[in-house]
């Protein structure tokens, strides 16, 4: 079964770090590209980054240029998100997804992420 | 950055009715979108893909149509299950875009 697992969310300062885990299974990872996708509370969906599926290639949304950084080990068949310089508008359900040629086909159940002093 | 926009932002409709929600692109995006379904609490869920293809084991009643800048989604038959809200997201280029989604509530 294709699946895809986060882990990392939590509760952190603002000016803080988190690192976010999506833990892939039941195709091979290094094959596509990965996506992450935040949510803030009662809002929609928000594109936040993609790395391709070697590592070699990344886009980042605006908001979280220069701030977040995506990276992937193809050997843990794990994506990760490391988020620097947190502020309250970073607060959101953080979601992978799978990304094939056709769009986002599998989706992880999203960490939440909140920051809040 | 290509925005994408939602019409309506929330839609009314009772079970049976057939409904439309529609996805403007601000620049051409040939027939590079995707519908996806979010019920609360959950991950959305692909629907259609390049405009107008169903994502396998989702109902036939679901369609879409459109390229270029307009799009439409098309619910032949509501049932009690697609309550719901909708996004379109635009995958033509980086950075991908989502509309700001369409709230399918029971009249």
């Amino acid at each position: 079964e294709v699946q895809l697992l986060e882990s990392g969310g939590g509760l952190v300062q603002p000016g803080g770090s988190l690192r976010l885990s999506c833990a892939a299974s039941g195709f091979t990872f290094s094959s596509y590209a990965m996506t992450w996708v935040r949510q803030a509370p009662g809002k929609g969906l928000e594109w936040v980054s993609v790395i391709s599926g070697s590592g070699g290639t990344t886009y980042y949304a605006d908001s979280v240029k220069g701030r977040f950084i995506i990276s992937r080990d193809n050997s843990k068949n794990t994506l990760y998100l490391q988020t620097n310089s947190l502020s309250p508008e970073d607060t959101a359900v953080y979601y992978c997804a799978k990304e094939d040629w056709y769009g986002l086909d599998v989706w992880g159940q999203g960490t939440t992420v909140t920051v809040s002093s | 950055d290509i925005q994408m926009t939602q019409s309506p932002s929330t839609l009314s409709a009772s079970v049976g009715d057939r409904v439309t929600i529609t996805c403007r692109a601000s620049q051409s995006i040939s027939s590079y979108l995707a519908w996806y379904q979010q019920k609360p609490g959950k991950a959305p869920k692909l629907l259609i893909y390049k405009a107008s293809s169903l994502e396998s084991g989702v109902p036939s009643r679901f369609s879409g149509s459109g390229s270029g800048t307009e799009f439409t989604l098309t619910i032949s038959s509501l049932q009690p299950d697609d309550f719901a809200t909708y996004y379109c997201q635009q995958y033509n280029t980086y950075p991908r875009t989502f509309g700001q989604g369409t709230k399918l509530d029971l009249k």
